[in-house]
């Protein structure tokens, strides 16, 4: 069975620039999750998709992040403009439905910006 | 907030020892998880307790949870050099969200 995909795996951008990140998670998850992890520090939970819906993005900077499911499959993060401390690990996760279980992770995206 | 707190927050022991880590959390829960994170990979579920459970064993990994005390250990038998990682526990919080500690981190020294 396929993991969680994302991509890119690295990214490098300037301030005020935007950047997008993409994830495919394990075949018939309908629960997805992007989370954002600071250097030492563990992950926080931006957003969580119900199949294409949103169940949760208090967490999420709406004046700059923004994030899809579109056809409750693959997913994408938007930063739009982007800021020094966005420099972090975005990690995408799934699960099936049911509640409270096991996340499955992507590798990450790692984001520095200068 | 942080749910799970983990300690210590750094641990360096020789190859073949066992090594302990603890996690405590705040509110009641359902379950506990426990996840790996190597350098360069994503985070990788270890093992998952329930709140019914005391004990709880995969391969070289010891799981305990206390829910009286609200806290949970980690025992790592045997390390090896791949266990270098930093370890994270997670619990559920209350609109389904999973919430993390800040993670121990685990040094193999050879």
């Amino acid at each position: 069975e396929a993991g969680v995909a994302q991509s890119p795996r690295y990214k490098i951008i300037e301030k005020r620039q935007s950047v997008a990140f993409w994830c495919n998670p394990i075949s018939g998850h309908a629960t997805l999750y992007w989370y954002q992890q600071i250097l030492g520090q563990g992950p926080k939970l931006l957003i969580q998709f119900q199949n294409n819906g949103v169940v949760d993005d208090s967490q999420l900077p709406k004046d700059r992040f923004s994030a899809e499911r579109l056809k409750g499959v693959d997913s994408t993060l938007k930063i739009q403009p982007a800021k020094l401390e966005d420099s972090a690990v975005y990690l995408c996760a799934s699960s099936s439905p049911g509640g409270k279980e096991t996340q499955y992770f992507g590798p990450g995206t790692r984001l520095l910006v200068l | 907030s942080q749910q799970g707190e983990e300690d210590p927050q750094a641990l360096s022991i020789q190859e073949g020892e066992n090594a302990t880590m603890n996690c405590s959390y705040k509110t009641s829960i359902n379950n506990l998880q426990w996840y790996r994170q190597n350098s360069g990979r994503g985070l990788v579920h270890l093992i998952l307790i329930r709140s019914n459970e005391r004990e709880k064993h995969s391969g070289r990994l010891r799981v305990t949870l206390d829910t009286s005390k609200k806290s949970s250990s980690l025992l790592i038998t045997a390390s090896r050099a791949a266990d270098t990682a930093s370890y994270f526990c997670a619990t559920w919080g209350s609109n389904y969200q999973l919430i993390w500690g800040a993670g121990t981190k685990l040094i193999i020294k050879p």
